[in-house]
């Protein structure tokens, strides 16, 4: 069985400051990597996602995530958050090959300070 | 057609009464599932439907019962439900097959009096 930790429940942050959201896992197999953030009161979308290849993962909205097989992390980080990136970020595993069941960790709520 | 449409948006119920949330989806996807999310709290797996059939259910218990119509279309029917069963309820698909990036509807927002 896998598992996500993450282990920030709140990482409050002034606008334009850099931030990290940290991830790790757990699991003896091969995994898939992914972040979602949810925005309040809505469902969740994927921001981005690590399956295999590039250990560097990045989305259109300027986040970006590595994959580290030997510190098992998948830290999200961005150099210049903006008010709008408020919301609640959670880190997801699954197994690779196939359909897998989904882990998902406990959420990280980023609070961008103006 | 990249997503995944959830109704009603807002459902209030009384504990007597059978209700019925619908998810659809139009991307070919073959898994659809079915997630509870309490407040501050990540979702939580209730069920995944694999090419049309019922192939995880985490130990739900049956006054939620799911249905797969059709490939597209998936619906969770109520019943006798308790107050602590008030969440959101999430519906994802994914492809199903390579890998397991799940696509979320915008959620049903539940309440039961």
């Amino acid at each position: 069985a896998q598992s996500v930790t993450q282990l920030d429940s709140q990482v409050p942050v002034f606008e334009e400051a850099p931030v990290e959201l940290r991830c790790n896992y757990s699991s003896s197999v091969s995994v898939y990597l992914f972040w979602y953030v949810q925005y309040p009161n809505q469902g969740l979308q994927l921001l981005l996602k690590y399956l295999s290849g590039s250990t560097l993962v990045k989305s259109i909205n300027g986040f970006e995530a590595e994959f580290n097989k030997s510190q098992t992390s998948f830290h999200l980080r961005k150099p210049s958050v903006h008010i709008s990136d408020t919301a609640e970020y959670f880190c997801a595993v699954s197994r690779s090959g196939g359909y897998q069941k989904v882990t998902f960790g406990t959420g990280t709520k980023l609070q961008v300070i103006p | 057609d990249t997503e995944v449409t959830q109704t009603p948006k807002h459902l209030v119920m009384g504990m007597t009464n059978k209700k019925s949330l619908k998810c659809e989806q139009h991307m070919g996807h073959r898994a659809m599932y079915w997630y509870k999310q309490k407040a501050k709290k990540p979702p939580e797996l209730m069920f995944v439907y694999s090419y049309e059939k019922l192939s995880i259910n985490e130990s739900v218990p049956s006054r939620f019962s799911p249905e797969c119509p059709n490939s597209s279309l998936l619906n969770l029917h109520l019943h006798a439900l308790q107050p602590e069963d008030s969440a959101l309820y999430l519906c994802a698909s994914s492809q199903g097959t390579i890998n397991n990036e799940q696509f979320f509807g915008p959620g049903t927002r539940l309440t039961v009096l």
